[in-house]
This record gives C-alpha cells, sequence and structure tokens, in this order.
C-alpha cells in the first residue's frame, strides 16, 4: 500500500516568516493530495487540496506544490500567524480508495 | 447543513468492556471512514466503507475491532475486551463519493480513555 512521510515533526517560525512543510508518497497511482490542519482538540479541516493533473495551487497565504516525477508535495505558508499554530497533516489517495495520512507536523508561530 | 456527528464525545471503561462508537455521515455521503490518533500521534486507517462494496477493513488492528454501516448510513464501530493500549481518539469522517475523488470530512472524534 501507499506510505507517506511527512517533514519536519515540528516547526517554530517567528510571525511574519514563512512555513514549508513536505512530504513523499511511495504509489505513483496516488492522485490527489490534501493538507488538513488540526488544532489542538479539535477535528482535522481541510486547508487546501492537490490532484495530479497540476502542480501547484495557490488560496491566499498558502499554496502546494507537487512534484509527480519525485513523488513529493509540500505545504507552503507565508506571512505565518500565532493563529496558523497546529498541527498540520499531508495525505494521498488513489481515487475511489482509503486516504493516507502522514505523522503530522506540529506547528508553533511565535508573536 | 450538519457535518460529521459521532457519539459519544467522551468514554471511559474498564479494561475488558467492550465499547460502540456511532458515526452519522453528512447526509448524502457514500464513503465512510475510520481512523484512530493516539495522543500526539497520526491518523491510523482503520476501516473503509463505499455505498454497497465490501469495507475495506485492513486496517483493523486485531479480531478484537469490527465495524459496520447499517442502510448505508450510520456506522458502529465496536471494540471487544477493550485493553490500555485502545485507548485514543477515533474519529470518522465521510466523503459524498470516494470514487469521484472528493475530499473527507472528520467529526469531532470521540475520546476513549481504557482504565
Amino acid at each position: 500500500g501507499e506510505n507517506v512521510e511527512q517533514h519536519p515533526s515540528t516547526l517554530s517560525v517567528q510571525e511574519g516568516d514563512s512555513a514549508v512543510i513536505k512530504c513523499t508518497y511511495s504509489d505513483s497511482a496516488s492522485n490527489y493530495f490534501p493538507w488538513y490542519k488540526q488544532e489542538l482538540g479539535k477535528r482535522p479541516q481541510l486547508i487546501i487540496d492537490i490532484r495530479s493533473n497540476v502542480g501547484e495551487k495557490k488560496d491566499q497565504r498558502i499554496a502546494v506544490t507537487l512534484n509527480k516525477t519525485a513523488k513529493h508535495f509540500s505545504l507552503h505558508i507565508t506571512e505565518t500567524q500565532p493563529e496558523d499554530s497546529a498541527v498540520y497533516f499531508c495525505a494521498a489517495t488513489i481515487t475511489g480508495n482509503q486516504f493516507y495520512f502522514g505523522t503530522g507536523t506540529s506547528l508553533t508561530v511565535i508573536p | 447543513g450538519a457535518g460529521v456527528s459521532q457519539s459519544p464525545s467522551n468514554k471511559v471503561t474498564e479494561k475488558g468492556k467492550d465499547v460502540e462508537l456511532r458515526c452519522d455521515p453528512i447526509s448524502g455521503h457514500t464513503a465512510l471512514y475510520w481512523y484512530r490518533q493516539s495522543l500526539g500521534q497520526g491518523l491510523e486507517f482503520l476501516i473503509y466503507f463505499q455505498g454497497n462494496s465490501a469495507p475495506d477493513k485492513s486496517g483493523l488492528p486485531s479480531d478484537r475491532f469490527s465495524a459496520e454501516r447499517t442502510g448505508g448510513s450510520v456506522s458502529t464501530l465496536t471494540i471487544q475486551r477493550t485493553q490500555q493500549e485502545d485507548s485514543a481518539v477515533y474519529l470518522c469522517a465521510s466523503s459524498p463519493d470516494s470514487r469521484t475523488g472528493n475530499t473527507i470530512y472528520f467529526g469531532e472524534g470521540s475520546w476513549l480513555t481504557v482504565v
């Protein structure tokens, strides 16, 4: 089955700086890659996603890039704010199958 | 509309007892997933239902775990003879139709503590 690795496990940045979280996947057939944000004690919530026919997608301060050849995808958060502090999970799936999640990145934005 | 609803939100049970966790997916969603999240850990896949197809049970950690989905809607995850290592948050998620690549929406989870 699919194996998703996520790095780093923890990340601290100063407010206003950028944060980058990287994930790799093993199954070249995976074609959908969502990112979830989970605040303490809350449910994971989708923040951005990308499909395999697209190389980059942006939504305000958040962007995701996908390199299918290298089988990795990254989350980029610019101009970080304290409310960005949370655990971020990447996931990969082949349409119609279960989602495989990374182990999470705990992001702390220092005011 | 309402999101994914899970109950109970919190459950404390004694080791060896059975527990049932319930998930009510978003209306019209045909795909339903169960994940387990231990404290500070990632999301461990347990089981996946898509419509009337046979469920993918490949993530269930032992035969003490089972799940069913009645009428293509509500799902119940049952853990028999609970052990302390079963303590975790059990997250349910649903999607409109996983076969079309729709993303999944999570419930708030059921926090299980086995003492």
